[in-house]
C-alpha cells in the first residue's frame, strides 16, 4: 500500500512569506502513459469541508489565487504559497490518486 | 453553480442505523462519480469508496464492506450513505464529494459536501 508522508506536521509563517509544505509518497505517482502525476492538493478550514486547491500535482483549480503552486514528480511533492494571507491558515492535504485515493496527514499552517 | 448539500447531524445508539443524503445540484448528476469521505475527530480524510452514478454500482474500501452501503435516486440527484451496527468508533463527519473529471474520471474531487456530523453515543 502507498503510504503519503506530509512534513512538516505544523508550520508558522509570517503574513507575506512564503510557506511550503513537502509530501513524500513511498510509490511513484507519475503515469508513464500520460506522464502526469496523480497527486492532489487540499485546504481544510475549521468546520469545512476540504478545497481542491491542486491536482495533476501543479495544476491550479479555477479560482485559486495564484499565490498557491504545486510542484514536484514521482514521490516528492510540496505546495508552496507565496505571499502568506491570514485567509490561508488552514490544514493542509496531500492526496494520491494514482491508486486507492489516500490523502496525508495533514499540515496545520499558522501566522507566525 | 455545483452543489452538494447533506443532510442533518446525527445522534444515535450504538446499533442503530443512520441515512445520510446528499443532494446534487448544478450539473448533470450521472456525469461524475459520487465518492464517500469520513473524516474522525482531529484525524484526515479517509477515502470510503465511491458510487457510479450513471449504473448505480458501489466500490468500498475493504475497510468500509459490510456496514457501509452507497445507493442512489437519480431521479433526485441524490446519493445516500447508510451505516448499520452503528459503533462509537463510526463517530465521523461523513461527506460526499464529487469526482473530477478531467477529459477521463478521476479520483480527486472537486466539490465536496458541506458534511455530517454521525454520533454514537449511548
Amino acid at each position: 500500500d502507498i503510504v503519503m508522508t506530509q512534513s512538516p506536521d505544523s508550520l508558522a509563517v509570517s503574513l507575506g512569506e512564503r510557506a511550503t509544505i513537502n509530501c513524500k509518497s513511498s510509490q511513484n505517482l507519475l503515469f508513464n502513459s500520460n506522464n502526469k502525476n496523480y497527486l492532489a492538493w487540499y485546504q481544510q478550514k475549521p468546520g469545512q469541508p476540504p478545497k481542491l486547491l491542486i491536482y495533476w500535482a501543479s495544476t491550479r483549480e479555477s479560482g485559486v489565487p495564484d499565490r498557491f503552486s504545486g510542484s514536484g514528480s514521482g514521490t516528492d511533492f510540496a505546495l508552496t504559497i507565496s505571499s502568506l494571507q491570514a485567509e490561508d491558515v488552514a490544514v493542509y492535504y496531500c492526496q494520491q490518486y494514482y491508486t486507492t485515493p489516500l490523502f496525508g496527514q495533514g499540515t496545520k499552517l499558522e501566522i507566525k | 453553480q455545483v452543489r452538494l448539500v447533506q443532510s442533518g447531524s446525527e445522534l444515535k445508539n450504538p446499533g442503530a442505523s443512520v441515512k445520510v443524503s446528499c443532494e446534487a445540484s448544478g450539473y448533470t448528476f450521472t456525469k461524475n462519480s459520487m465518492n464517500w469521505v469520513r473524516q474522525a475527530p482531529g484525524q484526515g480524510p479517509e477515502w470510503m469508496g465511491w458510487i457510479n452514478t450513471d449504473t448505480g454500482n458501489p466500490t468500498y474500501v475493504q475497510s468500509f464492506r459490510g456496514r457501509f452501503v452507497f445507493s442512489l435516486d437519480p431521479s433526485v440527484s441524490t446519493a445516500y450513505l447508510q451505516i448499520s451496527s452503528l459503533e462509537p468508533e463510526d463517530t465521523a463527519v461523513y461527506y460526499c464529494a464529487r469526482g473530477a473529471y478531467r477529459g477521463g474520471d478521476y479520483y480527486f474531487f472537486d466539490y465536496w459536501g458541506q458534511g455530517t456530523l454521525v454520533t454514537v453515543s449511548s
